[in-house]
């Protein structure tokens, strides 16, 4: 099985800058047939299900704000939020769908300094 | 656009099994697969495994394995999840997810190999507790 590990565990940015997640995978996520990385970032605000945020490991979905980006190749992985905005406070989890079992890193709690 | 609606709270006694539904409106469930998740409190997401209704291909993972089945009714487009011999630490949120098909880039194809896809649509979460 593929193990997620992600860093840190939680970060505090202040309002207007940058917060950077990341993510590890035990085994590499991509794809050599098609170059794709099978990896997604999901967004989980308090009370709330899971909301896809970005696929493919960079393509930001339909809806997401365009300060989300994502980044990386093979086992290394960002998810990066600039102009950091109130509303951005959440747990993000990265996921692979490599291979079954799908697997997740633990989350990152982002929180407003 | 496709949404999952589960059925509500479920509190439950050790041993005893509690079935989770989840509805799609908006669409079918003929042209994705339905992944069953769970949270448990303070903790991060865990896939149980999933169904392609549309086939009835169950896809368990090992931790879940003789405990969990899934189940799906194509006429209400609803799928469901069964969970058995319940103990405090299956107590948690859980979800169902839409994964769309794909695209398969072997040379022969299973059923779950049009399914190594993201999940973009996730229901609202039905909390279990387990507790005596």
């Amino acid at each position: 099985d593929i193990v997620m590990t992600q860093s840190p565990e939680s970060l505090a940015v202040s309002l207007g800058e940058r917060a950077t997640v990341n993510c590890r995978s035990s085994q590499s996520v991509l794809n050599s047939s098609n170059n794709k990385n099978y990896l997604a970032w999901y967004q989980q605000k308090p009370g709330q299900p899971p909301r896809l945020l970005i696929s493919w490991a960079s393509t930001r979905e339909s809806g997401a704000p365009d300060r989300f980006s994502g980044s990386g190749s093979g086992t290394d992985f960002t998810l990066t939020i600039n102009n950091l905005q109130a509303e951005d406070v959440a747990v993000y989890s990265c996921q692979q769908y490599y291979s079954f079992p799908y697997s997740f890193g633990q989350g990152t709690k982002l929180e407003i300094k | 656009q496709v949404q999952l609606m589960q059925s509500g709270a479920e509190v439950k006694k050790p041993g005893s099994s509690v079935r989770v539904s989840c509805q799609a409106s908006g669409g079918t469930l003929s042209t994705f697969a339905i992944s069953w998740l769970r949270q448990a409190p303070g903790q991060g997401l865990e896939w149980m495994g999933g169904i392609i209704p549309v086939l009835g291909s169950t896809k368990y993972a090992q931790k879940f394995q003789g405990r969990v089945t899934f189940s799906a009714d194509a006429s209400t487009s609803t799928a469901y999840m069964d969970l058995s011999s319940l103990r405090s630490e299956d107590t948690a949120m859980y979800y169902c997810a839409k994964t769309d098909r794909g695209f398969c880039t072997t040379t022969s194809c299973t059923p779950w190999d049009y399914f190594y896809i993201y999940m973009d649509v996730w229901g609202i979460g039905t909390r279990v507790t387990v507790s005596s």
